[in-house]
């Protein structure tokens, strides 16, 4: 199976200052139809995890533009332009396609 | 707007069972492909198990086959996850979610413990 690596796995930031967490994988995750299933969820703490981003750089409906992401083949990075209190919690990425799923370690975000 | 909402979790003891079910709304539940994920405390997140559309293919975990079967009943939108011979190590929330390429939409959890 198709290992993601994430790092760092615990992101201090400032109130209004850049974030950027990495997700590496074990293999390329260009599917066969040219599209790479990369997705990025947010879990805040005791809730169920929303996507942000999926098949890598596609924001989902209502996710603020502070969201980007980025990257191909086996390289992938979620941008966070200026931290907001609400973006506390864990993110992760996570592959669909092709089967099966799996997903980073996730990244814990807090304020400084 | 698509809701997924779970139910069925509770406390059981080591080798017990549980029936969870999801109920989705939102949607045409037909075209989708559903999955079960869970997560331990303080832990990561953990594909459980998929279904097609139909409910003839089903994909499972390799960890976990033999004692956890997914089901669906497309005219009550309806999917299932039976869990038997539960152990400490099953001790999690459990996810129902829909599969759009990955997944896009999850419920808010229900919570199986296994505990004497």
């Amino acid at each position: 199976d198709i290992v993601l690596t994430q790092s760092p796995l615990s992101l201090p930031v400032t109130l209004g200052q850049p974030a950027s967490i990495s997700c590496r994988s074990s293999q390329s995750l260009v599917y066969s139809d040219g599209n790479t299933y990369l997705n990025w969820f947010h879990q805040r703490p005791g809730q169920s995890p929303r996507r942000l981003i999926y098949k890598v750089s596609n924001r989902d409906s209502g996710v603020p533009d502070r969201f980007s992401g980025s990257g191909s083949g086996t390289d992938f990075t979620l941008k966070i332009s200026r931290v907001e209190a609400d973006d506390v919690g864990i993110y992760y990425c996570t592959k669909g396609t092709p089967w099966p799923p799996t997903f980073g370690q996730g990244t814990k975000v807090e304020i400084k | 707007e698509v809701q997924l909402v779970e139910s069925g979790g509770g406390l059981v003891q080591p080798g017990g069972s549980l029936r969870l079910s999801c109920t989705a709304s939102g949607f045409t539940f037909t075209k989708y492909w559903m999955s079960w994920l869970r997560q331990a405390p303080g832990k990561g997140l953990e594909w459980v198990a998929t279904i097609e559309e139909d409910g003839n293919v089903k994909h499972y975990v390799d960890s976990l086959k033999g004692r956890f079967t997914i089901s669906r009943d497309n005219a009550k939108n309806s999917v299932f996850l039976q869990v038997n011979s539960l152990r400490a190590e099953d001790t999690a929330v459990y996810y129902c979610a829909r599969e759009n390429w990955g997944v896009d939409y999850w419920g808010q959890g229900t919570l199986v413990v296994v505990s004497s």
